[in-house]
């Protein structure tokens, strides 16, 4: 298994420019989500889906879309990408269980200048 | 509001002797609390959870935490470090509520000096 994958590693974008941000499972989780670490911040959830066609936001949803069309993807989605949105982005997942153990990628990380 | 709590940017043990990373937390009703260790440019990788049972929880590589009701703590700890155990450490709380309230520390490196 390749676990959890992400592209691209590193992306670098002008304000007000979009891209989306890659993530893959091969594990058939049900649950994925996104994640950005900032320094001093810890790592806080963008969004999250609990299954094929179904997303909800986490903690610091504001600028970031997602969907989910199949089970292994979860794109993320900056529409319009500002300077605040400089970070490293994590994708994970795991099942369904809320003890259950979250696999991360190796993340992406974001400068928008 | 939950919050977690890890005391200490940076921990610095020599190598061979045990170590501590601290974590504490608030949170209503009963947590499940994960320890995650990061290293240079990757992702996090689970090292050991506490769900309930036990207090002593252990994990990958050798580590084991103890979970302190009476405290809100789960500190995390290793009988003798390795220079190869030197990362940043993240401490996760998870309430009864589910993944969607997860909270993050902020992270604490552990330098482990040769």
């Amino acid at each position: 298994n390749a676990g959890v994958t992400q592209t691209p590693k590193f992306q670098v974008l002008k304000t007000g420019q979009s891209m989306t941000l890659q993530c893959a499972q091969d594990m058939n989780h049900e649950y994925m989500s996104w994640y950005r670490q900032d320094p001093g911040m810890g790592l806080r959830l963008i969004h999250y889906s609990v299954g094929a066609g179904i997303t909800d936001q986490g903690e610091v949803p504001n600028g970031y879309n997602v969907s989910r069309s199949t089970t292994e993807d979860f794109p993320l989605r900056l529409l319009s990408a500002a300077p605040s949105q400089t970070s490293v982005y994590f994708c994970a997942s795991r099942q369904e269980g809320n003890t259950d153990t979250q696999y991360f990628g190796p993340g992406t990380r974001l400068t928008v200048l | 509001a939950q919050s977690v709590a890890q005391p200490e940017d940076q921990v610095n043990v020599a190598e061979g002797n045990p170590l501590t990373v601290k974590c504490t937390y608030s949170v209503s009703g009963n947590p499940y609390l994960f320890w995650y260790v990061q290293y240079p440019n990757r992702g996090l990788q689970f090292l050991l959870k506490y769900i309930t049972g036990d207090n002593l929880v252990k994990g990958s590589y050798g580590f084991e935490a103890e979970f302190n009701k009476s405290q809100t703590s789960f500190h995390l700890k290793k009988p003798s470090a390795l220079v190869s155990d030197s990362a940043l450490y993240f401490c996760a709380v998870i309430p009864q509520g589910g993944y969607q309230k997860v909270t993050f520390g902020i992270g604490t490196k552990l330098q482990v000096i040769p």
